[in-house]
C-alpha cells in the first residue's frame, strides 16, 4: 500500500536559517506529490506539489523536488521566516487511488526572530 | 469565493451518542473526502465521493461510521455510539472536475473538532 515517512519533529530554526524537510515515500503506480501547510488556527492548505519524476514544485520561496529514484520529495527553503511557523506535511495521491491522499505524520516548525 | 466549510467547528458529546457533521464543498467541486486528524494516527482517510460514482469508503474505521452526500453537494459524516478514541479533528476537502485524480489539488475546510467525553 501507499505510505509517507516525514522527518520527526519538532524543528526550531532561527529566521533566514536554511530549512529542510525530509519526505520519502512507497506508492503503487506514479504518484503525484504534494506539500501542504497548517498554519495556526487555520485550515490545511496546498503549499506546493509535482506530479511527475523530476519536476519540481515551488512556492513562497519553497521546493521540493521529485526524486524516483530515491523515493523523496524533501521540502527547502534558503531563508525562514517567522511565519513559516506552522506544520508541514508530506502527502501522495496515486493513480489508482482516485485522489485520496496519503498523508505524513506532519512536522511542526518554530522559527524563532 | 467561499470555501469549504464545515459545522459545527466544536462538537463535545457524552459516550455512547451519535453525532452528525456537516461539509459544504465549493460549489461546482464533484469530488468530496473526508478525513480525520488525531494525535496518535496524524491525518487518515476515511472516505470519497465523486460524481454520482459508488463512494470509496475503504477507510471508514468501523461500522459506525457512515456518510452520505445529498444532491451531489452537502455532506454528512455520522459517527454511532460514540467512543473516546473518536475524539479527533474531522476535515473535509472537495476538488473540481479532472483535478481530483491524479494531480489532484484538494480544498480544505477549517474541520470539527470532536470531543467524546
Amino acid at each position: 500500500g501507499n505510505s509517507v515517512t516525514q522527518m520527526e519533529g519538532p524543528v526550531t530554526l532561527s529566521e533566514e536559517a536554511f530549512l529542510t524537510i525530509n519526505c520519502t515515500y512507497t506508492a503503487t503506480g506514479y504518484p503525484s506529490l504534494f506539500w501542504y501547510v497548517q498554519y495556526p488556527g487555520e485550515g490545511l492548505q496546498l503549499l506546493l506539489k509535482a506530479t511527475k519524476a523530476d519536476d519540481k514544485g515551488s512556492n513562497k520561496g519553497f521546493e521540493a523536488t521529485y526524486r524516483k529514484e530515491t523515493t523523496s520529495f524533501h521540502l527547502e527553503k534558503g531563508s525562514v521566516q517567522v511565519s513559516d511557523s506552522a506544520v508541514y506535511f508530506c502527502a501522495l495521491s496515486s493513480g489508482t487511488s482516485y485522489g485520496k491522499l496519503t498523508f505524513g505524520q506532519g512536522t511542526i516548525l518554530t522559527v524563532h526572530p | 469565493g467561499a470555501g469549504v466549510s464545515q459545522s459545527p467547528s466544536n462538537k463535545v458529546t457524552e459516550k455512547g451518542k451519535d453525532v452528525e457533521l456537516r461539509c459544504d464543498p465549493i460549489s461546482g467541486h464533484t469530488a468530496l473526502y473526508w478525513y480525520r486528524q488525531s494525535l496518535g494516527q496524524g491525518l487518515e482517510f476515511l472516505i470519497y465521493f465523486q460524481g454520482n460514482s459508488a463512494p470509496d469508503k475503504s477507510g471508514l474505521p468501523s461500522d459506525r461510521f457512515s456518510a452520505e452526500r445529498t444532491g451531489g453537494s452537502v455532506s454528512t459524516l455520522t459517527i454511532q455510539r460514540t467512543q473516546q478514541e473518536d475524539s479527533a479533528v474531522y476535515l473535509c476537502a472537495s476538488s473540481s472536475p479532472g483535478q481530483g485524480g491524479a494531480a489532484g489539488e484538494q480544498f480544505f475546510g477549517p474541520g470539527t473538532r470532536l470531543t467524546v467525553l
